[in-house]
């Protein structure tokens, strides 16, 4: 079935280290993002890419990098993770020439 | 940019009641409007989108109206069930190759 995976589904880790967020799509989408999301709160856009090798900077870029190097997967890296950096995130994918987003279920941080 | 503003940020209704939120946006150029609807510890889902070529969409007992000279767009959602407890998002975007602008939510509580 045509989906968005996310990868893990819960992390908790201490501070200063190195994580990566995976995230998956098999639905052939070109564009994809990462959302910020405290629960039930606003949506930040972090990153996005509309294609291999093309990534933007959202709101909320700083701390985090991407990577675009196949069509269906996106990671998202902490370099060093903070306790300001506990949330949930949010992987998000639409068609090339559409615009409805279509939303994983997200990996719960907590950074102790 | 483009700014989107939502009200109310929470709704409480009773049930068989009809309940409205507003967005406002400002880049006039917008064309695509979704709404999101997000249960508790769920992934966001489109509801309803309109496309600003029409004035108004409906789909069961939801609607969706569009003032384009205004710049405001609205859900409706008719005889409410404790079952559209949420918390909704309106976006505003022009086609192509930018990304959705959030607004901040409402969380609407149908009490039964």
């Amino acid at each position: 079935e045509a989906d968005i995976y996310q990868t893990p589904r819960y992390l908790v880790i201490g501070t200063g280290k190195k994580i990566t967020l995976e995230c998956s799509q098999t639905m052939g989408h070109d564009k994809m993002y990462w959302y910020q999301q405290d629960p039930g709160m606003e949506l930040h856009l972090i990153h996005y890419s509309y294609g291999v090798n093309s990534t933007e900077k959202g709101d909320l870029s700083s701390e985090s990098t991407v990577s675009r190097i196949r069509t269906e997967h996106f990671p998202l890296t902490l370099e060093s993770a903070r306790p300001s950096h506990t949330s949930q995130y949010l992987c998000a994918s639409s068609p090339d020439r559409g615009t409805e987003q279509f939303f994983g279920p997200g990996t719960r941080l907590t950074v102790l | 940019g483009e700014n989107v503003e939502q009200h109310p940020s929470t709704l409480s209704v009773q049930e068989g009641d009809s309940a409205v939120i507003k967005c406002t946006y400002s880049d006039s150029a917008s064309n695509y409007f979704p709404w999101y609807k997000q249960e508790l510890g769920k992934r966001p889902q489109l509801i309803i989108d309109i496309r600003s070529n029409v004035g108004e969409k409906k789909d069961q007992r939801i609607a969706v109206t569009l003032n384009k000279t205004a710049k405001h767009f609205s859900l409706h959602i008719t005889e409410t069930q404790p079952e559209d407890s949420a918390v909704y998002f309106c976006a505003a975007t022009r086609s192509g190759n930018t990304p959705l602008v959030f607004g901040k939510g409402t969380r609407l509580s149908v009490i039964a």
